[in-house]
């Protein structure tokens, strides 16, 4: 089945506790892209990647790390993570992005 | 920078009877594509339709079709013979043609909140 897929799916933390989301696809998807979603917000872009090794900030990047080292994989690294980061998470993919995003089933962060 | 814009935080709706979500956006590109995503309460983003900024043609899937006014920046989604399971968020979201990382940057809107009551 074609899917991207996160894990967690969800997890509570502490303030400073590095901790890594993992995300995965296997459609040999060209693009992926992280979003938060946050009440009022709507989601937000993170960073993106158009393909191994080539990322971009999105508009929210502070805070947050990504890594393509293998097309399929796109995990998301908060080093440091802060209470403001708690939000639900999605990673998405696109062969070449016009044709609209798959995405995994979120990721709700809680950070106390 | 594109904006996207969702004026209605809720919306609600009889079953079997018809809604429309508004969406305006705001850019100065000629050729971009736009689409509506549903969030139901599973929280799966789910791709409901899309649309070819140089198409005059509006997009439809099944019950859901689309007024594009390319002039007015707008683009709403028309729900027909609306059922339970549309119950759900609603994002409309704008993508430039351009291509490179234009394809990587998605943009959405703040969301529309759809309830259809029985």
């Amino acid at each position: 089945e074609a899917q991207v897929t996160q894990n967690p799916r969800y997890l509570i933390t502490v303030t400073g506790k590095k901790l890594t989301v993992t995300c995965s696809q296997n459609m040999n998807h060209e693009y992926m892209s992280w979003y938060r979603q946050d009440p009022g917000l709507g989601l937000r872009q993170i960073y993106y990647s158009m393909n191994v090794e080539v990322t971009d900030k999105g508009d929210v990047p502070e805070g947050y790390k990504v890594s393509r080292k293998e097309k399929r994989n796109f995990p998301l690294i908060l080093e440091s993570p802060s209470p403001n980061q708690t939000s639900l998470y999605f990673c998405a993919s696109s062969l070449r992005g016009i044709y609209g995003y798959t995405f995994g089933s979120g990721t709700r962060l809680t950070v106390v | 920078a594109q904006t996207v814009t969702q004026s209605q935080p809720e919306m609600s709706v009889q079953e079997a009877e018809t809604v429309t979500l508004s969406c305006t956006y705001d850019t100065s590109e000629s050729n971009y594509y736009l689409f509506w995503y549903k969030q139901p309460p599973s929280r799966q983003m789910i791709l409901v339709i899309r649309q070819e900024a140089y198409k005059q043609q509006n997009a439809t899937e099944n019950r859901f079709s689309v007024n594009f006014q390319k002039a007015a920046k707008s683009f709403s989604l028309k729900i027909s013979d609306s059922q339970l399971g549309d119950t759900a968020m609603y994002f409309c979201a704008f993508m430039k043609h351009a291509g490179g990382t234009s394809y990587g940057k998605l943009t959405f809107g703040q969301g529309t909140i759809l309830t259809v009551h029985p």
